[in-house]
C-alpha cells in the first residue's frame, strides 16, 4: 500500500519561500509510470493543483503559479518535494501531495494515491 | 484548458434517500476521462470513480457514476450517515494543468 506523507514549516512569512517535501512509502518513487503531484486548498474552497514531476524530471505547472514553482525529486530519499516562492497571504492552504496515475503519456491524469495534508499558514 | 460546474452547490437529504450530483465540463471531455472524489472535514480527498463509470477500490456499489462528453453524474442510491461529505469531479487526459469543479457540499437535511 502506497503511503505519502507530507512536511514541513507550518508557518512562513510573508515574501519568503514555502518549503514542502512528501516522503513515499510502500513502493519505490522511481516505479511505474506516475507522476508525483502538489495539489492546494484554501480553508472553505475548492482544490487547485500546483504542479508534478515525473521521476525523470519533468515537469509542469499550473500557469497561475508558474512563475514561483519548483517542484524537484530525489530518488535516493523516495522523496518529492514543492517550493512556492515569494508568499503571501493567499498562499495559505492545506498543502496535499499525491500519486497521479496517468491513462495517457503526458496527459493530465487521476489522483489515487493522497497524502494528510499540510496545513501552511503564511502571516508574520 | 477544461474549465468544469457542479450542481448543486449544496444538497441537503436524508439519510436513505438518493443523491444526484452534476459535472458539466466547457468542452467534451476525452474518452470518459472524468473522476469524482468525497473529501470529508479534516480529511484528503478519496477517489471513488474513475473513467466516469468505474468504481475505484473499496468503494461500496451504492456508488455509481455515469455520463460522457460533457455531462456527467455522480449517483449515491442511499445515502449512508458516512457519504455526507463534499464531492469533486476532476477531468483528464489532457494538456496540463488539472482542473477540478468546484464541489458539491451533501448535508443532513
Amino acid at each position: 500500500q502506497v503511503q505519502l506523507q507530507e512536511s514541513g514549516p507550518g508557518l512562513v512569512k510573508p515574501s519568503q519561500t514555502l518549503s514542502l517535501t512528501c516522503t513515499v512509502s510502500g513502493g519505490s518513487i522511481s516505479s511505474g509510470s506516475y507522476y508525483w503531484s502538489w495539489i492546494r486548498q484554501p480553508a472553505g474552497k475548492g482544490l487547485e493543483w500546483i504542479g508534478r514531476i515525473y521521476t525523470s524530471g519533468s515537469t509542469n505547472y499550473n500557469p497561475s503559479l508558474k512563475s514561483r514553482v519548483t517542484i524537484s525529486v530525489d530518488t535516493s530519499k523516495n522523496q518529492f518535494s514543492l517550493k512556492l516562492s515569494s508568499v503571501t497571504a493567499a498562499d495559505t492552504a492545506v498543502y496535499y501531495c499525491a500519486r497521479e496515475f496517468p491513462v495517457i503519456v503526458g496527459a493530465t491524469a487521476l489522483f489515487d494515491y493522497w497524502g494528510q495534508g499540510t496545513l501552511v499558514t503564511v502571516s508574520s | 484548458e477544461i474549465v468544469l460546474t457542479q450542481s448543486p452547490g449544496t444538497l441537503s437529504l436524508s439519510p436513505g434517500e438518493r443523491a444526484t450530483l452534476s459535472c458539466r465540463a466547457s468542452q467534451s471531455v476525452r474518452s470518459t476521462y472524468l473522476a469524482w472524489y468525497q473529501q470529508k472535514p479534516g480529511q484528503a480527498p478519496r477517489l471513488l470513480i474513475y473513467d466516469a463509470s468505474s468504481r475505484a477500490a473499496g468503494i461500496p456499489d451504492r456508488f455509481s457514476g455515469s455520463g460522457s462528453g460533457t455531462d456527467f453524474t455522480l449517483t449515491i442510491s442511499r445515502l449512508e450517515p458516512e457519504d455526507f461529505a463534499v464531492y469533486y469531479c476532476q477531468q483528464y487526459g489532457s494538456s496540463p494543468p488539472v482542473t477540478f469543479g468546484p464541489g458539491t457540499k451533501v448535508d443532513i437535511k
